[in-house]
């Protein structure tokens, strides 16, 4: 069973443009999380989604950010206009029922 | 979520116990304790976790005291490979709903030294 899979793992933005981040969850998982961590900081909850459905998004910037899980399809983390100050590594995790949560190996955003 | 309490940082010798503490004083009866840890820039890793009784999978065991007011992960057999951050959680599990995330503090970094 391939663990969670995110795409790109690495990648570079100017200014102003947008990011588009993938997160394939773990097979027969419906449940979905994304974490951004800054360089040196822990990680911070950005959103829980499940199929098609936003449950939680407490954490994520009111402006510029967006997720969404469709029936089909990973799910993605959008980031328009982006900031330097949107370079972190963003890590997603997936979890069969809401218990343990299993990480990806994220993807680092610098923004130039 | 409660809170939890763990030292900065914390050495250990390779082939020894690992022992890392964790206080969690405000608890409550339906919050389970999670470890993770994060191995330099790498996604998080699961590795246990309990609500009053103590557990022992492949990669560590859970000890949890009776009063659930703190409890210590134990590595039994440190190795290299163990040196990492690792974050004690308290969250309630099994809920479908708003709050269902990972609080994560500060951790304890460990160091493993040969």
């Amino acid at each position: 069973n391939a663990g969670v899979m995110q795409n790109p793992r690495h990648l570079v933005r100017r200014r102003g443009q947008e990011a588009r981040l993938r997160c394939s969850p773990m097979k027969g998982h419906s449940h979905v999380y994304w974490y951004r961590q800054l360089p040196e900081e822990g990680l911070k909850f950005m959103v829980y989604l499940q199929k098609e459905n936003i449950i939680d998004e407490s954490g994520m910037p009111k402006e510029r950010f967006s997720a969404e899980f469709p029936k089909e399809g990973p799910s993605i983390l959008r980031i328009q206009q982006v900031v330097r100050g949107d370079s972190a590594a963003y890590f997603c995790a997936s979890s069969p029922l809401p218990y343990e949560q299993y990480f990806g190996p994220g993807t680092r955003l610098t923004v130039t | 979520d409660a809170k939890t309490t763990q030292p900065t940082s914390m050495d250990c010798a390779e082939g020894r116990a690992a022992n890392l503490p964790c206080n969690h004083s405000t608890i409550s009866g339906n919050e389970y304790v999670y470890w993770y840890r994060q191995i330099h820039s790498q996604g998080p890793q699961y590795i246990i976790h309990g609500l009053k009784n103590n557990e022992t999978n492949e990669m560590a065991s859970l000890i949890i005291t009776e009063d659930r007011k703190s409890s210590t992960l134990i590595l039994p057999h440190a190795t290299l490979r163990d040196t990492a951050v690792y974050y004690c959680i308290v969250r309630v599990a099994g809920v479908n709903n708003a709050g269902n995330m990972l609080t994560f503090g500060g951790g304890t970094r460990l160091m493993v030294k040969p």
